[in-house]
């Protein structure tokens, strides 16, 4: 059974890195037709997606996110990163990894984590 | 970036009760639209993809309609745990957006 678990350090530093790593059960990142991202939900608010990759294609970053993103992948170990850098107290937020298929919406995510940006 | 607008922000509904829910986009996202549904403290749950396409495991009083820029879910006979917030989302262009969602609440 696929499952993503999502982890992270909970509290940033403003102006610091965020690294977030998402480890993958049940199945390889490489496996061909998958695709894997990153989606956020600051407190209180909606969702915002942050990018999606397939494993040895491309990747999709929201242009919001100003090139602060960086994707970055361990198939050794069956995990995918984000690195957020320039951290603001936006950044504050629920950041969930998932799942989706060729030509379709993500519909696997791992439970969350909440990052915390603060002095 | 394609604008997708959710209405109404909340929707009261007595329970057993149909509730039908709209999402618009700015422009054209074909069929390339989902719906999920998020309960407090819970990463959200693919409801419809494909506009009309219930996901796996999906309870068919959800259903889903739609192509172009106009889309609706309607729940038919609202059960207790249907009373949580639901999102749109168009997967037809970069970058991926979501609907600002619609609070469905007991009346």
């Amino acid at each position: 059974q696929l499952q993503l678990q999502e982890s992270g350090p909970g509290l940033v530093k403003p102006s610091e890195t965020l690294s977030l790593t998402c480890t993958v059960s049940g199945v390889s990142i490489s496996s061909s037709n998958y695709f894997w991202g990153w989606i956020r939900q600051p407190p209180g608010k909606g969702l915002e997606w942050i990018e999606t990759f397939y494993y040895g294609g491309s990747t999709y970053y929201n242009p919001s996110l100003k090139s602060r993103a960086t994707m970055s992948v361990d198939a050794s170990r069956n995990q995918f990163s984000l690195r957020l850098s320039s951290v603001t107290a936006a950044d504050t937020a629920v950041y969930y990894c998932g799942r989706r298929l060729l030509n379709a919406p993500f519909d696997i995510w791992g439970q969350g984590t909440m990052v915390t940006v603060s002095s | 970036e394609i604008v997708m607008t959710q209405s109404p922000a909340t929707l009261s509904v007595s329970p057993g009760e149909r509730a039908n829910l709209s999402c618009r986009a700015s422009q054209s996202v074909s069929s390339n639209l989902a719906w999920y549904q998020q309960k407090p403290g819970q990463a959200p749950r693919l409801l419809i993809y494909g506009a009309s396409t219930r996901a796996t495991g999906i309870p068919a009083r959800f259903s889903g309609s739609g192509s172009g820029t106009e889309f609706t879910l309607t729940i038919s006979s609202l059960q207790s745990e249907d009373f949580v917030v639901y999102y749109c989302q168009q997967y037809d262009n970069w970058p991926r957006t979501f609907g600002q969602g619609t609070k469905l609440e007991i009346k």
